[in-house]
């Protein structure tokens, strides 16, 4: 079973608008945390935003905020006024801690945003 | 402070050869972890070195293998390439104790096999 989810292959948006990416997880570890990043066509992962299994509030970053809903185990990212600059592909991540968190992140397949003038 | 860093950035390969790609980790960071990303794919964790040993390993077969030296940099060896192991292959550092273990990524080497 996939562990991340991300049901948008491609999103098209228009410049200054709010978009939201989605993403689902899956774990029975109660202690996990949530990653996004964006990789543009250069190839480099890039860290937007980190959300932790038990923290209390919605993590946010500049532009960037994570709608988490942790009953539903959703970790939505939400980019407020899009720019140009913003047309990349998104991954959402998922790494378990209580195994010592060192198996890596699982990554979702991505989505590949497009923010158009 | 530097960034992470990977050399080769592509590289050209056939099949049944070895290749050895490097990684050169961000300043102050002490863990090292590979990543393989195929084409339109996210990336999938191949293991994470600390200390200079490993520590955690993925679903990949012996024939990937790593080192981490005593200055943090890594090698991550692949024997007997197979036309599957055609991928972007991406280093990431981090500071293992640092809560959230947040990694930082080089921009990868991509590797194509004939």
């Amino acid at each position: 079973a996939q562990k991340i989810t991300q049901t948008q292959p491609g999103m098209f948006v228009q410049e200054k608008e709010a978009v939201t990416l989605d993403c689902t997880y899956d774990t029975s570890d109660p202690s996990y945390g949530l990653f996004w990043y964006k990789q543009p066509s250069s190839g480099e992962m890039i860290f937007l935003i980190y959300q932790g299994s038990y923290d209390q509030q919605n993590a946010t970053e500049g532009r960037y905020s994570l709608n988490f809903q942790k009953a539903r185990k959703s970790a939505n990212l939400v980019i407020s006024a899009s720019q140009l600059g913003d047309s990349a592909m998104y991954f959402c991540a998922m790494r378990e801690y209580s195994g010592g968190g060192a198996d890596g992140l699982t990554f979702g397949k991505g989505t590949h945003l497009i923010i158009q003038p | 402070e530097t960034g992470v860093t990977q050399s080769p950035t592509h590289l050209i390969k056939t099949r049944g050869q070895q290749v050895t790609l490097r990684c050169s980790s961000q300043s102050g960071h002490n863990t090292v972890s590979w990543y393989q990303q195929a084409l339109g794919q996210g990336p999938q964790f191949i293991f994470q070195y600390y200390r200079e040993e490993e520590n955690g390993r993925g679903n990949f077969p012996p024939r990937f293998s790593g080192l981490q030296f005593p200055n943090y940099s890594s090698e991550l060896n692949v024997n007997a390439l197979e036309l599957d192991d055609s991928a972007l292959y991406l280093c990431a550092s981090s500071l293992q104790g640092s809560g959230a273990n947040v990694l930082t990524f080089g921009a990868g080497s991509r590797l194509t096999v004939l």
